[in-house]
């Protein structure tokens, strides 16, 4: 159990453009996902913060009104990038925390999704 | 605020040696420390958590150690293999509920 899946796997996008990523637990609920973001040869860095029925919290230097994030239900979270640049080419990962029975806040991650910018 | 880092950046062996990564934080108040693997272009994979209160964890030939006091992880790896050839990412929580602090990783190149 504690699957997390993200789509697209990668997707590849024109300068201007908005791209929508998906982030579902497939088979626990989720009252938190995190997002992340790990650009070539680095580590992850927290974008922010999502919680179900609630705003995002932005990590410092995150462009809220940018990286539009919805925690619309128990499972599914989205990160939309609007008017996508090439700065925004990167790898993107989610993490959901299970909302009862959740072992030690063990985070499960999902498979990351490649945003290639042109 | 939390800071993790990860020495050395990346380690050379042949297969078959034992080898240690290691790990240190920076706030020794942290709720669970995670280590990690990740292979080009993959996600992560989770491979051993520590709770604050547990000195170690073990799965297989893996085992992750815990110490507070000095703000160290080390994450032993019993007789390698090239299979083990990847990036070993470490990352702490300070408190239930909370994002990951995640280190640059370690990348592991096992020779056969």
């Amino acid at each position: 159990g504690a699957v997390v899946s993200q789509h697209p796997s990668w997707v590849i996008c024109k300068s201007g453009t908005s791209v929508k990523i998906e982030c579902r637990s497939l088979d626990f609920q989720a009252t938190t996902m995190f997002w992340y973001r790990q650009f070539p040869k680095q580590s992850l860095m927290l974008m922010a913060t999502s919680n179900e029925g609630s705003k995002a919290t932005y990590e410092q230097g995150v462009e809220k009104d940018k990286f539009l994030i919805n925690h619309a239900s128990l499972t599914l979270s989205t990160l939309t990038v609007t008017s996508a640049h090439p700065e925004d080419s990167s790898f993107y990962i989610c993490s959901a925390r299970k909302a009862a029975g959740g072992f030690y806040n063990e985070q499960f991650f999902g498979p990351g999704t490649r945003l290639t910018v042109l | 605020k939390q800071e993790v880092t990860q020495i050395p950046a990346a380690l050379s062996v042949p297969e078959g040696e034992n080898l240690v990564l290691n790990c240190s934080f920076t706030d020794s108040a942290i709720y669970n420390l995670q280590w990690f693997r990740q292979d080009p272009g993959k996600g992560l994979t989770s491979l051993l958590l520590i709770q604050s209160s547990q000195r170690e964890q073990t799965s297989g030939r893996l085992n992750a150690s815990l110490d507070k006091s000095s703000g160290r992880s080390t994450l032993y790896i019993a007789a390698s293999q090239p299979g083990d050839s990847a990036t070993y990412l470490c990352a702490a929580s300070n408190q239930a509920g909370t994002a990951l602090i995640f280190g640059k990783g370690t990348t592991l190149s096992v020779s056969s």
